[in-house]
């Protein structure tokens, strides 16, 4: 039962334009979501988090959006460069938990020239 | 970036075997945890640890064991190493604050003949 998905395992931009990641969840209990980026023979990287109180979280150029009602949220990249090109992976975590989080499968960023 | 290592970086055993994969950190953070990647599922946590002989199971613990006599070290143990825990394992470090990012060591890519 995958509790957060990620439903375009990839998505190709030019660089410049926006990426738009997007990811579901199932779970109301969920009050802490994140986004990490994943380089090949890397560690995921922490990105951006967004506490479920809020609907808007910006650090320079990405900004994450959470629509609670959808139980959707999406992280914007503006403008998207050829360094961001790299795997995406959505997690959420709830409060009380010992921070565990609960990952999507990843959506395969590519930036193109 | 947080100081977390893992060793060893790459491992190829067979089936039957017992293999430990260690995780150190220079952080002093509280709480460990171990995650393994594989294609179509992101990121699961195995087991985690938060605090020094405090330790859980997470979604995937069947097969494995966990063992954190120190603040600073957290090891995983594959008793008896099957193909199906072939992956990549991830481990993650965080402090214990509602929303607290995890920090990810570089992982260790292990293979079962």
């Amino acid at each position: 039962d995958q509790q957060v998905k990620q439903n375009s395992p990839s998505l190709s931009v030019q660089e410049g334009r926006i990426s738009i990641l997007n990811c579901d969840y199932t779970n109301s209990m969920f009050d802490y979501f994140l986004w990490y980026k994943k380089y090949p023979a890397e560690g995921p990287t922490f990105l951006i988090s967004i506490s479920s109180i809020k609907d808007k979280n910006e650090d320079g150029r990405f900004t994450v959006f959470l629509n609670k009602s959808a139980k959707h949220l999406s992280l914007h990249i503006v403008p998207s460069q050829p360094g961001d090109s790299a795997v995406y992976f959505c997690a959420a975590s709830t409060t009380g938990t010992a921070s565990k989080l609960t990952f999507g499968t990843g959506t395969r960023l590519q930036v193109t020239l | 970036d947080a100081g977390i290592t893992q060793s060893p970086r790459h491992k190829v055993t067979e089936t039957g075997t017992p293999v430990t994969l260690r995780c150190h950190q220079t952080e002093n953070h509280r709480y460990m945890y171990w995650y393994r990647q594989d294609p179509g599922h992101g990121l699961r946590l195995i087991h985690y640890s938060y605090g020094v002989k405090d330790t859980d199971k997470g979604e995937v613990s069947d097969g494995y064991s966990v063992s954190r006599s120190k603040t600073e070290d957290f090891l995983l143990t594959l008793e008896s190493a099957t193909s199906s825990q072939t992956s990549v394992y991830f481990c993650a470090i965080s402090e214990p604050y509602p929303g607290g990012e995890q920090f990810f060591g570089p992982g260790t890519r292990l293979t079962v003949l």
